[in-house]
């Protein structure tokens, strides 16, 4: 296991489209966080998982935004009707204790 | 609610010079972590180094150091013998709660390393 994982790395998409995104954590970790962060600026969080339930989603992530961690591995977050606003990388993070491992991102940009 | 502030958008430093990056935050937690993270161009961030509140000795790691001034909440990034690996982006964040990948991350500081 070489570390967190995220696929597609980058991402094209036409305004209105859907997408959806993977990360796959390190594996013995249980908790599992979705960020946004647009260039120049900090990552903002956006969702994190304890297993397979889903404890928090920031006000950042609205209904157009759906995370899912079945089985308490992998996660999708996934965009719909997307919008040029939601142009950024998106990162996620795994983590047993106190650090969080990051992934390289998926970089989004809608056209 | 948690800040973390980052007055430095960009420094500079000579490569084996030392150099030092400023972070402010505010919490209502009594006990807590902050950490740096280091983010290369194009690759993963990663973990430079932590400090947890209630230990009164500044953290070190390597090159790498902090000066955590708890009643100031002042938690700066001291960088010895700079290296040109050490060139990227550095962000202070401070978890929340006992979620520590939750995350509440400054605006960032752009290091640059020069020959």
């Amino acid at each position: 296991d070489t570390g967190v994982s995220q696929n597609p790395r980058h991402k094209i998409t036409k305004r209105g489209q859907n997408v959806t995104f993977r990360c796959d954590p390190i594996s013995e970790h249980n908790r599992l966080y979705w960020y946004r962060q647009t260039l120049g600026q900090g990552p903002e969080f956006l969702t994190y998982f304890q297993n397979e339930a889903q404890l928090e989603k920031s006000r950042l992530l609205s209904d157009r935004f759906s995370a899912e961690r079945p089985k308490g591995s992998f996660s999708t977050l996934e965009i719909q009707r997307t919008e040029q606003g939601d142009s950024a990388m998106y990162l996620c993070a795994s983590s047993a204790g106190t650090e969080a491992f990051f992934g390289q991102g998926t970089r989004l940009t809608v056209v | 609610a948690q800040t973390v502030t980052q007055s430095q958008p960009e420094m500079s430093v000579q490569e084996a010079e030392t150099v030092t990056l400023s972070c402010t935050y505010d919490t209502s937690e009594s006990d807590y972590y902050l950490f740096w993270y280091k983010q290369p161009p194009s690759r993963q961030m990663i973990l430079v180094i932590r400090q947890e509140a209630y230990k009164q000795q500044n953290a070190t790691e390597n090159r790498f150091s902090v000066n955590f001034q708890k009643a100031a909440k002042s938690f700066s990034l001291k960088i010895s013998d700079s290296q040109l690996g050490d060139a990227a982006m550095y962000f202070c964040a401070i978890p929340g709660g006992t979620s520590y990948g939750k995350l509440t991350f400054g605006q960032g500081t752009i290091l640059t390393v020069h020959p």
